[in-house]
């Protein structure tokens, strides 16, 4: 595809429903991440992918945070339970290597949890 | 872990003035100096980067500036116009992936 694509782009859910969003990234490109962008923040990494292995999933807030890339393309980031303070713009993003570059970002997907 | 600070948070500034960012990183090891550009709605978007071993870094309107002694590093946009009004996002990278992002600059380029 010409970019980095997420879906849902918006998502509510209820307190306690359980979660799946979508990224696709640039094909071919190595690298995969997952941020999280509160409300007039930055970026907050949560968790990188070299192809299907999951190298650091240092930033991931919880257990209830979960995130795959099993044949190395497409990932899930998936939140169980998911509470209040879980709202935010979860973003993806790939980059063709696996060392510092430029990262191709995704449009986010909204999530509020109400 | 790597601390970005950035100023200021908003920066009005009239159409055809410069408009500046500054901001500081904790990380001595950081070698990596992204800035993107958030517009409402949308996906960030890389606008210029700069590895550690230059000082400067110029794309037309759009230069950066970074003092690895004091680690600090500046993003500059000159003649600016209103199509650079935006969030701009300064990084400083952890390692040899991640990205340690400042909370942000909203920029409004006044007509």
């Amino acid at each position: 595809g010409a970019g980095v694509s997420q879906s849902p782009r918006y998502k509510v859910a209820k307190r306690g429903q359980d979660v799946a969003l979508r990224c696709d990234p640039i094909s071919g490109h190595v690298s995969l991440f997952w941020y999280q962008q509160a409300l007039g923040q930055g970026p907050e990494f949560l968790t990188y992918f070299q192809n299907e292995a999951q190298l650091d999933k240092s930033g991931l807030p919880s257990d209830r945070f979960f995130a795959e890339r099993p044949e190395g393309s497409v990932s899930t980031l998936k939140i169980q339970r998911t509470q209040q303070e879980d709202s935010a713009v979860y973003l993806c993003a790939s980059t063709p290597l696996g060392v510092n570059t430029e990262a191709f970002f995704g449009q986010g997907t909204r999530l509020t949890v109400v | 872990g790597e601390n970005v600070e950035q100023h200021p948070s908003t920066l009005s500034v009239q159409e055809g003035d410069s408009a500046v960012i500054k901001c500081t990183y904790s990380d001595s090891a950081s070698n990596y100096f992204p800035w993107y550009k958030q517009e409402l709605g949308k996906r960030p978007q890389l606008i210029i980067d700069i590895r550690s071993n230059v000082g400067e870094k110029k794309d037309q309107r759009i230069a950066v500036t970074l003092n690895k002694t004091a680690k600090h590093f500046s993003l500059h946009i000159t003649e600016t116009q209103p199509e650079d009004s935006a969030v701009y996002f300064c990084a400083a990278s952890i390692g040899d992936y991640k990205l340690s992002f400042g909370a942000g600059t909203t920029v409004t380029v006044r007509a």
